[in-house]
């Protein structure tokens, strides 16, 4: 089992619509989660932290489920803007090892 | 803030030549990483340096495969000699904290033909 899995994609989505991924860790002891967004032919860049309590921030909102080893990231009323790849980050060993996930691809079609 | 700043944003080699990858970290961070990334594997820790030492190397392929931080505004990923499977985007990031999350450079778009 890969250590850190996420459904690839690609996810089509109508603008407006919602819609969420998840991102599954084998490490029971992972210790902090992160969001971030990458763009074609970009480098990624930070979406958001993950904090157990669940966070949002405008139309987002991440969720951490430890019992089920789960994160995953809601976009409200998606944007053309939001077409993107989203990766998922783990960090396990005392914060010492990274680990992300291979992206789900969002496509927000007008 | 200038960010983390890579160089070059192109290289084309040879076969068997010697490349030299080239990353600045955002002042003030403690912790840089090299990745590489391709399509078929993804994003790829290569090596992790705090405060200028290398902690984890695990991700290095091979001997072929090496990486410097002489100071903490300077680190430098090296590939001798370089092969075409070595072609990808290489990424460098900073961070304070971990726990903080990443700023990543812009990459170096590595072709080994």
């Amino acid at each position: 089992r890969k250590e850190v899995e996420q459904d690839p994609g690609p996810f089509n989505v109508p603008e407006g619509a919602t819609v969420a991924f998840n991102c599954t860790y084998s490490n029971s002891a992972s210790q902090s989660f992160f969001w971030y967004r990458q763009d074609c032919r970009k480098e990624p860049k930070l979406l958001m932290s993950v904090y157990s309590s669940g966070n949002e921030d405008g139309r987002f909102t991440a969720q951490l489920n430890r019992a089920s080893q789960y994160i995953s990231l809601l976009i409200r009323d998606s944007k053309l803007s939001d077409s993107a790849t989203y990766l998922c980050v783990v960090l396990s060993g005392g914060y010492q090892k990274v680990t992300f996930g291979t992206g789900t691809k969002l496509q927000v079609i007008p | 803030d200038a960010g983390v700043i890579q160089s070059p944003r192109h290289e084309v080699t040879e076969m068997g030549q010697e490349v030299t990858l080239r990353c600045k970290p955002i002042s003030g961070h403690n912790s840089l990483f090299w990745y590489r990334q391709t399509m078929m594997r993804g994003l790829e820790l290569l090596i992790y340096f705090n405060n200028n030492v290398p902690i984890d190397d695990s991700g290095m392929p091979e001997d072929r495969f090496s990486a410097k931080m002489p100071n903490a505004s300077f680190s430098t990923l090296k590939i001798q000699p370089s092969e075409p499977r070595d072609s990808a985007v290489y990424f460098c990031a900073s961070s304070l904290e971990p726990n903080y999350g990443y700023t990543f450079g812009s990459g170096t778009r590595l072709t080994v033909v």
